[in-house]
């Protein structure tokens, strides 16, 4: 079983949808959550950010931590066609010198 | 967050050539890292760039195949050796921000073909 476990999509949704992404763990060490979002051709950018169990809301963006289910979530509002990427989690326990663990990534199409 | 550079942006190299690949940034960082990121995987780590030692590999990369050097707290070096089909990848550096070592920021890739 692999230490983090992403919906493999790929995701097509109507502009305006509510998107739900999900990741699932097995490591219980991972406190450390993170949401990256990336373009074709272009390197991963920084989207949320969150320690620990507990929602985190930015704009349109949430990202929902449930360590005791050892479940992640991002949930996109008001979906944009620029919201149209890849998007993956990452995960990194304490200590670990910031060494990030990834799950594959689902890809996100959002039709005008 | 620091802004990253990477060249080559991309490459098609021949089996058997070795290709290194630069990593910039355009302020002094302390932790550095390069990942593989290969069709259909995980973004996975093949090393921490140490500024100053050797580079510390993740099981499975050895030094050998991938030699990293990081001459100081801006800059460093990937250099994929003996190329394979199997190299062909997108190659990642990035770096820890300043506000918590647990936000990474990455570069815009290498993507790397071997024929």
């Amino acid at each position: 079983q692999k230490e983090v476990e992403q919906d493999p999509g790929p995701l097509s949704v109507p502009e305006g949808a509510i998107v739900s992404l999900n990741c699932t763990y097995s490591n219980s060490a991972f406190q450390y959550f993170m949401w990256y979002r990336q373009y074709s051709r272009k390197g991963p950018e920084l989207l949320m950010y969150t320690y620990s169990s507990g929602n985190k809301e930015d704009g349109r963006f949430t990202a929902q931590v449930d360590k005791s289910s050892k479940y992640i979530s991002l949930f996109i509002r008001d979906s944009q066609p620029s919201d149209s990427a890849t998007y993956l989690c990452a995960m990194s326990k304490t200590g670990a010198n910031s060494k990030l663990t990834f799950g594959k990534g689902i890809t996100l199409s959002v039709r005008p | 967050s620091a802004v990253i550079s990477q060249k080559p942006s991309r490459d098609i190299c021949q089996r058997g050539t070795s290709l290194t690949i630069q990593c910039q940034v355009d302020s002094q960082v302390t932790m550095m890292f390069w990942y593989r990121q290969q069709p259909g995987q995980s973004l996975t780590l093949i090393a921490t760039a140490n500024q100053g030692s050797e580079a510390t590999y993740e099981s499975g990369f050895v030094i050998d195949k991938f030699p990293i050097s990081r001459p100081n707290l801006t800059f460093s070096t990937l250099t994929v050796s003996n190329m394979s089909p199997e190299d062909s990848s997108i190659y990642l550096c990035s770096v820890v921000g300043s506000q918590s070592s647990y936000e990474q920021y990455f570069g815009p890739g290498t993507r790397l073909t071997v024929t």
